[in-house]
Parts: C-alpha cells; structure tokens; sequence
C-alpha cells in the first residue's frame, strides 16, 4: 500500500482566510481524490484530481471554492478558500493505484473556522 | 449524497464477543471496501471484496457481500477494546472508480 503524508495535520483559520492542503504519496499513483467529513457525518467526495489538467468536481463543489491541482503522479494540493465556520471539516487525500483496486487514505486535516 | 445506509449506528459490546455491521447500497457495484476510522482521524482500510466474490477474511474480520441484496456485512470476532471505532463501508461502481460511502457505524467495546 501506498504512504500518504498530508499536511497540515490539523489547523485553526479565521472566517475570510484561504488555506492549502497537501498531499504527498510515496510511489505514483493513478488517481487521487479529496474528500469531506463534516463533523459527526460520513464522507463526501469532492472531487478527483487529475493529472496535468482540472480536477472533476462533484455537484456542490465548484473550483472556485475549491481549487485543487495535481502537478504530477505523487503530489496533489486542496485549497479551501474564503473560509466561513461551516468549512470546519476534516478533508482527506485518498489514492488508488488501478482499477478495481484498494483506496487509501492520508491521515487527514482536522480544519476549524473560527 | 451516501449510497449505502449501515445498521445499527451504534453498537456496544463487551470485549471478546463478536461485532456483526451491516451496509446496504443501491445500485450496481464493482467493489465494496470496509475502512475503520479512530477519533475523527485518517481512515484505515480494512477489506475489499469484489461483486464475484461472496465472502472473504482477513484475520480476526470476515466480509460478505449479497450482490442479489445489495447488502454486505462485516463481522469481527474476539473483540479487542482497541476495535473501538467508527467503521464505514464505501462502494465503487462498473466504471467509476470514486467511492461512495455509507453512514457508518460506531463501535464501542466494554472492557
């Protein structure tokens, strides 16, 4: 399986601010995705980022609010910008390494707005 | 939006019995993975079972999967106190390699 490193662990923003998230993996991968866990929910998907071009985003989400890139095979950024209270969060890099395959999760970034 | 719903929500036990989840999920799938998620951190994964295979283990963890009821079920035996978590099922469909997760249910085991 492949280690996932994100960074911030976890991080304390004010209401207005942007902050980026990232995602490093220790081998390439196919295909990374950001997800969302709003506090005491499931997860949600954001979207998949894609390699050398725009992410695909999943409805609600728009790049604007989110803008993600993916330089290359091991390396995915998340942007949450114009942070409001209801983007405290936890989001999560997951990555998968073929079809049909495991996906794997980083440790996540525990985001407050306050 | 979740695919799945998972049964029950919560679920206490004491130590050394077994924990049965339930997850169902409404279309078509090519896989369903069973993660464990500890205090709002990373999830761990813990088993993948493709739509040909009708159960698979992994140590002290068995999985099923009912394609004909679009259910499947994790059960883990001997219960350790460090099995209290939150466990989620996620499905990916023919195609489609995002995943989809259900509501998750909370484990916790009595010592």
């Amino acid at each position: 399986s492949a280690v996932i490193s994100q960074k911030p662990s976890r991080d304390i923003c004010q209401r207005g601010t942007s902050l980026t998230i990232q995602c490093q993996v220790d081998s390439q991968v196919t295909m990374m995705f950001w997800y969302r866990q709003q506090p005491g929910q499931s997860l949600t998907l954001i979207a998949t980022a894609n390699q050398g071009s725009e992410a695909t985003y999943e409805s609600g989400f728009v790049i604007d609010k989110f803008p993600i890139s993916r330089p290359n095979l091991t390396f995915s950024t998340l942007t949450v910008s114009n942070m409001s209270p209801e983007d405290s969060s936890i989001y999560l890099c997951s990555v998968k390494q073929g079809m049909n395959t495991e996906a794997f999760f980083g440790q996540g970034t525990r985001l407050t707005v306050v | 939006s979740q695919q799945g719903e998972e049964d029950p929500q919560a679920l206490s036990i004491q130590e050394g019995e077994n924990a049965t989840m339930n997850c169902s999920y409404k279309t078509s799938i090519n896989n369903l993975q069973w993660y464990r998620q500890n205090s709002g951190r990373g999830l761990v994964h813990l088993i993948l079972i493709r739509s040909n295979e009708r159960e698979k283990h992994s140590g002290r963890l068995r999985v099923t999967l009912d394609t004909s009821k679009k259910s499947s079920s994790l059960l883990i035996t001997a219960s350790r106190a460090a099995d209290t978590a939150s466990y989620f099922c996620a499905t990916a469909n023919f195609g489609n390699e995002k995943l989809t997760f259900g509501t998750g249910t909370r484990l916790t085991i009595i010592p």
